[in-house]
């Protein structure tokens, strides 16, 4: 029971290239968030997604977008990287909104 | 308490003592409060929460305390060990003006344990 998965653990990316970061829960939870943590900081949310086929955006959603694949996949694209970019990003899901959210161990994402 | 620069708060204590750890929250409309723990190189687990019907929720060795009158809260840990060093970090849930889902996370505290 892996509960929330993220891959890739480690990316550098050049400037302008495009990502896709991936999550997976085996929680059979209905939602589920995209975070990014910067040094000295508290998380920030990018995307949400309350339930399956759904999708909100956050506090900070610009140079995003996140696709809800199915209950267990949501995922977060960067189109056009940029430095300030460089960041953690962190997965999590909830059973319903307004319930404790579970994350993953983050994905550390460098771009040049 | 938490912090506003890029220098987190630092918690030091001995071995066996307990530990309190205090967050202002910014929304008086917020309802529902989280703890979290932050180790090195892995995500933030979950600790306690509270919801705003009530004013204290205990779990094991840990206490949470509400005032919503002050919007303070605060995480008692009892006898404080080694394992307990991480960054802590309060949340709260913005239910007024969107979705509930989103949960505002203070910048943290960073308790260190003295063995």
């Amino acid at each position: 029971n892996a509960g929330v998965t993220q891959t890739p653990k480690f990316q550098v990316l050049k400037t302008g290239q495009s990502m896709t970061l991936q999550c997976a829960q085996d929680m059979n939870h209905n939602s589920m968030y995209w975070y990014r943590q910067d040094p000295g900081m508290g998380l920030r949310l990018i995307y949400y997604s309350a339930s399956e086929g759904t999708t909100d955006k956050g506090e900070v959603p610009n140079g995003y977008n996140v696709s809800r694949l199915n209950k267990r996949e949501f995922s977060l694209r960067l189109e056009s990287a940029a430095p300030s970019q460089t960041s953690v990003y962190f997965c999590a899901n909830s059973l319903e909104e307004n319930q404790p959210q579970h994350f993953g161990d983050g994905t550390r994402l460098s771009i040049l | 308490g938490e912090s506003v620069g890029l220098h987190l708060p630092t918690l030091s204590v001995q071995e066996g003592d307990n530990s309190i750890i205090n967050c202002a929250y910014s929304n008086s409309a917020s309802d529902y409060f989280i703890w979290y723990k932050q180790e090195s190189g892995k995500g933030p687990q979950f600790i306690i929460d509270i919801r705003s019907n009530m004013d204290k929720r205990q779990g094991q060795r840990v206490t949470v305390l509400l005032n919503k009158t002050v919007k303070h809260l605060s995480l008692q840990i009892a006898a404080t060990q080694p394992g307990d060093s991480a960054v802590y970090f309060c949340a709260e849930n913005m239910a007024s003006g969107g979705s509930q889902g989103n949960l505002i996370f203070g910048k943290g505290t960073k308790l260190s344990v003295k063995p």
